[in-house]
Parts: C-alpha cells; structure tokens; sequence
C-alpha cells in the first residue's frame, strides 16, 4: 500500500549545486503537485500536473522545474541551489473532487 | 485571486478546553473545502465538505460549512495533548486542478 513515495528524505546541499527529488504514486491519480512548507509556514505551491505531458507553475516555480513523462513520476529538479530553497518539500496526488494524498516529505538543506 | 486565510494563526489551550479554529475563503466557482491535521510529518486528511450546514464528526473533532458566509470552523472538543499539530484548511475551486491552502492554525494543548 504505497501511495506517495518520495526519495530522498533527507540531503544536504551546497549552494549552486543541483539535484532531483523523486515521487511517484501508485494510485493512478492524474493530479500530482509539488508543496514547500517553511518553518512555521502553510503549504506553497512550486508546480503541478493534471496529466502525463502537462505541468503548469504554482505560486513559487522559481529555481525549480519538473516534468511528468508518465501518470506515475513527477520529479522536481532544483538547478543551482540558494539557501532560500532550504524547506521540507512534500508531493502529493489526488483525483479531482477527491482529497489529496501526500508523501511523506524531503528535508532539504542548502548551505 | 483565490484565497483562504485561517484564523487564529496560533493558539495555546489546556487540557480539557474545547477550541474552535476558522477557515474564511474567496474563491471562483467554489467545490469543496477541506481540512488537515499536521504533526511533524505530511498533513493527513480529516474532512471534506461540500454543502452548507451538514456536520461533519469524527470523534472528539467536528467541523460545519457556511457557503453563504464563505466560511468553516472546526471544533475539538475535550482537547488533549494529542491534538497539538498544524491544522490546514484547503478549498478546491470548480476547475478542480489545485487546492488553495491557508496558511494554517498551530495549537498547542498543554497538559
């Protein structure tokens, strides 16, 4: 019973470097998003996707990109680090009219 | 622009208080609204709302909709320690592709 698997769930970067963080579902949800939370801080949106082949920004895309080349995958990709993007950053899925469902989450440290 | 604001942003309760914590809204052609409770970890779901005045109740946590008003509370009734966490409230928009979260509602109940 998997649902939302993110890897990693921890890693530290140096600034200017670059990395993907993984997710992938397994409920065959069409809907898939990226989330930063800050410390004490709601939900952001960095991306999401209504479908294998369509992504579309959300409140905070940039620094980042993503792609979804099947119904299950969405990575996210962080090109040259900054310390701004130090968050914890959560991918979730859903169908419409339906609740969201999210990983578990990635700690993200750039230093 | 859609949005949803929680109130308060913060709140500290002993043991045994009743807390009532609110979710306002403006959004297009609105669907559906949602709330999540947060510890350390990804929110998970507690309730999905859609129509005005039906109480939603899962134990000790209820929650109600006023789509005139453009509001939700949700009640905790008898709180205990358990309960401390982020709670997040979301609003789905007719379109159905993203939820808009607010920024949430940390409760902290001290024994």
């Amino acid at each position: 019973n998997a649902g939302v698997t993110q890897t990693p769930k921890f890693r530290i970067l140096k600034i200017g470097q670059s990395m993907t963080l993984q997710c992938t579902q397994d409920m065959n949800h069409n809907y898939m998003y990226w989330y930063r939370q800050d410390p004490g801080m709601g939900l952001k949106l960095i991306y999401y996707s209504v479908g294998a082949g369509i992504t579309d920004k959300g409140e905070v895309p940039n620094g980042y990109n993503v792609s979804r080349s099947t119904t299950e995958d969405f990575p996210l990709r962080l090109e040259l680090a900054a310390p701004s993007q130090t968050s914890v950053y959560f991918c979730a899925s859903r169908r419409p009219g339906n609740t969201i469902y999210f990983g578990e989450g990635s700690w993200l440290t750039v230093v | 622009e859609d949005k949803v604001v929680q109130s308060p942003l913060s709140l500290v309760v002993h043991e045994g208080d009743t807390v009532t914590l609110n979710c306002s809204y403006e959004v297009t052609n609105f669907r559906s609204l949602l709330w999540y409770k947060q510890e350390k970890k990804a929110p998970t779901f507690l309730f999905m709302l859609t129509s005005s005045g039906i109480e939603k109740k899962s134990g000790r946590l209820s929650s109600i909709l006023d789509k005139k008003e453009l509001f939700s509370i949700l009640n905790i009734t008898a709180t205990q320690t358990g309960d401390s966490a982020i709670y997040l409230c979301a609003v789905e928009p007719a379109s159905q592709k993203k939820l808009v979260f607010g920024k949430g509602t940390k409760l902290t109940v001290n024994p």
